[in-house]
């Protein structure tokens, strides 16, 4: 069974850094992998959905990579601003199947 | 509509009573998923369908969950005989045609058996 890990957990960072987030996944026979957003009590926002034919996507300050042979993904965040505070996850969907596997997710915290 | 619509927003339910959540995707969007959220990061896949033909259940306890989308109506997840181990936001997305998309949330429903 296709299990999916974040780490951090928890992730404090002063305003204006660069991070990263990791994720990594047990099966590497996925479809795709899209990264998530939730902010409290909300729903998720999607942010970037990588294929498995794709190595990386961008939109704005994020990047996202995908490493499918060793199971990795990170989630780049250029220049972090406040409001980049949330929770991240990550997801996979299995090659043949059409639900998500979320990862644990990271609480970012970006201090003004 | 532009986006996933949930409702109701919360639903206070007491132990063995009947709980019904609604959901209506994106305008367009052919598939529909029903997620549930126990613990603050834990997302389980309950449910998907494809219009109204169930996709796949394997998510599904069927003793007491079921769900329906029916044709010009909001999709629905009905929980028979609630045990506070139901208690959780469940979450519906949709995405488009393939179903191998973009899958787009709606803000959830939180359900809280007492």
């Amino acid at each position: 069974k296709q299990e999916v890990t974040q780490i951090p957990a928890a992730l404090s960072v002063p305003e204006g850094e660069n991070l990263v987030l990791n994720c990594s996944f047990t099966d590497s026979a996925i479809y795709n992998l899209q990264w998530f957003r939730q902010d409290p009590g909300k729903g998720l926002t999607s942010l970037l959905l990588i294929q498995s034919s794709q190595r990386e996507q961008t939109s704005g300050r994020l990047n996202a990579s995908l490493d499918k042979s060793s199971g990795r993904s990170t989630l780049y965040i250029a220049a972090s601003q406040p409001g980049d505070s949330a929770t991240y996850l990550c997801a996979v969907r299995q090659t043949g199947a059409n639900n998500l596997f979320f990862g644990t997710g990271t609480r970012l915290t970006v201090i003004p | 509509g532009e986006e996933v619509a949930q409702t109701p927003k919360h639903l206070v339910r007491g132990e063995g009573q009947k709980a019904k959540l609604y959901c209506a995707p994106i305008k367009g969007h052919s598939y529909v998923f029903w997620y549930q959220q126990v613990l603050k990061n834990e997302f389980k896949f309950l449910i998907s369908f494809q219009n109204e033909n169930v996709f796949d259940e394997t998510g599904m306890p069927k003793e007491r969950f079921s769900a329906k989308c029916l044709p010009n109506s909001p999709c629905s997840l009905e929980i028979q005989a609630t045990k506070l181990e139901d208690s959780a936001v469940y979450f519906c997305a949709s995405s488009q045609s393939t179903g191998r998309e973009k899958l787009f949330f709606g803000s959830g429903t939180q359900l809280s058996v007492l």
